[in-house]
């Protein structure tokens, strides 16, 4: 049984430039949610997809955007990149309702 | 919003003594309390959890209490090892519509040999 997959691992963008981060959900898990880690700091919340609709959104700039396809995958968007935008970005999938989120392995993007 | 305040930022304990990491949380309206451990480069990785109509949870050397009125809960670890070695996070939610976890800050545990 697989787990949270995300891909890529490590990527490097330029500052402006455009990233798309790619997750797909624990088997028999319908939500996904994004979370951004900075260095040394705890995971915030961006957003989450169920029935591929946005159902919660964190205080996160509409420069971050996602998709959420029928297979219950998801993608993160993010335009315009800031060199603030450099960090883990962990996607996590559950069962609705509210049952235990698993998070993946997480994907480092650092902005130059 | 929910606001999760986590305490302290780093502990340092002998190995074989308790560790004790304090969280309080401010939306009343929370209802579900998971720990996650995470080490140098990984993913959080759930260590136990709580629901709101339970006081207490334990799940070998590690123990968690929820103190609802108060809005606080505690994670405990007995008999500490150095491979408890790693960053803890508390979180909060409210689950009725999906998980949407507020972190606290994280406390960085050492345990010395």
């Amino acid at each position: 049984d697989a787990g949270v997959t995300q891909s890529p691992t490590h990527l490097i963008k330029t500052r402006g430039q455009q990233v798309t981060l790619r997750c797909s959900p624990k088997s028999g898990h319908d939500t996904v949610s994004w979370y951004q880690q900075a260095l040394g700091q705890g995971p915030q919340f961006i957003f989450q997809y169920y029935e591929e609709e946005e159902r919660q959104r964190g205080n996160f700039p509409d420069r971050f955007s996602g998709h959420q396809f029928p297979n219950y995958s998801s993608e993160l968007n993010v335009n315009a990149l800031l060199l603030g935008d450099s960090a883990l970005y962990l996607c996590a999938s559950e069962r609705m309702p509210g049952n235990t989120i698993y998070f993946g392995e997480g994907s480092w993007l650092t902005v130059v | 919003g929910e606001n999760v305040e986590q305490h302290p930022s780093t502990l340092s304990v002998q190995e074989g003594d308790s560790a004790v990491i304090k969280c309080t949380y401010s939306d009343s309206a929370s209802n579900y309390f998971p720990w996650y451990k995470q080490e140098l480069g990984k993913r959080p990785q759930l260590i136990i959890d709580i629901r709101s109509n339970v006081g207490e949870k334990k799940d070998q050397r590690i123990a968690v209490t929820l103190n609802k009125t108060a809005k606080h809960f505690s994670l405990h670890i007995t008999e500490t090892q150095p491979e408890d070695s790693a960053v803890y996070f508390c979180a909060a939610s409210e689950q009725a519509a999906g998980n949407k976890l507020t972190f606290g800050g994280g406390t960085r545990v050492l345990v010395k040999p």
